[in-house]
């Protein structure tokens, strides 16, 4: 039973090159979303998707993209990383908002 | 403003004692909310939903104040295990997106 799998756990990148964060998910959960936490900022929405084929914006959404082709999959890319992303990148799924998250392990971020 | 606001601690409480977190938000039109648990360096996992006539779970009570818009999570006879941080998690119906409090550190000494 994996759950939700991120990868990669570690990654260190400079300014200004891209990559993309994968997450999957074996629940057959309709909603997926991606979240960043910064020490004493609690957990930011970055952006989500109720279903495939649609994704929007959460609150700090620049700098990052998503896409939802299956429902398993919703990989989030960063497009010229910056240090300000620097972070650790959570993403998760429920079946629906409003119901229990389930997290992966998170992906600690580094942007020299 | 922040939307859901906690006290970030740490509390320091001994085993056996008992610890209360309160939690405020700012959306009155918030209809689900959520304690989650965060241990160090791990991702969070739901602890429990809170309800509007308060909901218990051994040892953790939930409660819920819509008139007052706070939710606190009472714990009782702490142990050690229950060292964490505690996140206040409110759902916003608008965005249809859980929103987190900056989460309430617990640490509980033997």
């Amino acid at each position: 039973n994996a759950g939700v799998t991120q990868t990669p756990k570690f990654q260190v990148l400079k300014t200004g090159q891209s990559m993309t964060l994968q997450c999957a998910q074996d629940m057959n959960h309709e909603y997926m979303s991606w979240y960043r936490q910064d020490p004493g900022m609690g957990l930011r929405l970055i952006h989500y998707s109720v279903g495939a084929g649609i994704t929007d914006q959460g609150e700090v959404p620049n700098g990052y993209n998503v896409s939802r082709s299956t429902t398993e999959d919703f990989p989030l890319r960063l497009l010229s990383a910056a240090p300000s992303q620097t972070s650790v990148y959570f993403c998760a799924s429920a079946r629906d908002g409003d119901t229990e998250a389930f997290f992966g392990q998170g992906t600690r971020l580094t942007v020299v | 403003r922040k939307e859901v606001e906690q006290d970030p601690g740490p509390f320091n409480v001994p085993e056996g004692a008992t610890v209360a977190f309160n939690c405020t938000y700012s959306n009155s039109a918030s209809q689900s909310f959520f304690w989650y648990r965060q241990d160090c360096r791990k991702e969070p996992k739901l602890l429990m939903s809170v309800y509007s006539s308060g909901n218990e779970d051994g040892r953790f009570t939930a409660q819920l104040n819509r008139a007052s818009q706070y939710i606190s999570l009472l714990i009782r006879d702490s142990k050690l295990s229950d060292s964490a941080t505690y996140l206040c998690v409110v759902f916003d119906t608008g965005r249809r997106a859980l929103t987190f409090g900056s989460g309430t550190r617990l640490q509980v000494q033997p």
